[in-house]
């Protein structure tokens, strides 16, 4: 199906493990976000890609990293997961520029116990 | 303070009511506002946007623009059951790749 898709959809782990959130696009959109969502906060920007190889960090990056080698793909690493990553993950996508409408994946879920 | 600020609510009205809601900014680049509606586990879907200025209207949603006093606003006519969500407002500038979003307002509608 085309669109933009997230896995896992729910995930559990422990503190101080790595942990990987997959995000794939079928539009061949040039740019790509990570988002976090949490309570009394909404959607704040972790990192942004806007094309292959070029990324850059959002407000709330310390803790993650993320790579680029493919424009459909945008994994999201928490390198060493601490209880304060627990939160639920979007992935969007846009066709280009400042303007135009963000597409979002339905989220990924994470617990970090 | 956030760049962006909106009550999170919750705001429950009966089908049928008019239903206002409403974000500030502080950043006098934003040029682009939307309106984002969030079901429950489900991912944001742009609903509404708007460019500088002014109203856009589109079904039952107008939204609402006033630069100069840095406040955005969404009108739902007639809401129903099926507009029971999250609402979160959104921002953007020129030559800018970032979207900064508002917190969200949870709306129930009661039928």
């Amino acid at each position: 199906d085309a669109g933009i898709t997230q896995s896992p959809r729910y995930k559990i782990t422990e503190t101080g493990r790595q942990v990987t959130l997959m995000c794939h696009q079928t539009w061949s959109h040039s740019y790509m976000f990570w988002y976090r969502q949490d309570l009394g906060h909404g959607l704040r920007l972790i990192y942004y890609s806007a094309a292959a190889d070029i990324t850059d960090k959002g407000e709330v990056s310390d803790g993650y990293v993320v790579s680029r080698s493919k424009t459909e793909n945008f994994p999201l690493t928490l390198e060493s997961a601490t209880r304060s990553q627990t939160s639920v993950y979007f992935c969007a996508s846009r066709l280009g520029g400042s303007t135009g409408e963000l597409f979002f994946g339905e989220g990924s879920r994470l617990t970090v116990l | 303070q956030k760049e962006v600020e909106q009550d999170p609510g919750p705001l429950s009205v009966p089908e049928g009511a008019i239903v206002s809601l409403n974000c500030t900014y502080s950043n006098s680049a934003f040029q682009y506002f939307m309106w984002y509606r969030q079901y429950s586990r489900k991912g944001p879907e742009l609903l509404m946007y708007t460019y500088s200025s002014g109203n856009k209207e589109d079904g039952r949603f107008t939204a609402q623009v006033d630069k100069s006093s840095k406040y955005i606003s969404l009108f739902i006519r007639d809401s129903q059951p099926s507009d029971s969500a999250t609402y979160l407002c959104a921002m953007s500038g020129a030559g800018g790749f970032k979207t900064i979003f508002g917190a969200g307002t949870r709306l129930f509608v009661k039928a």
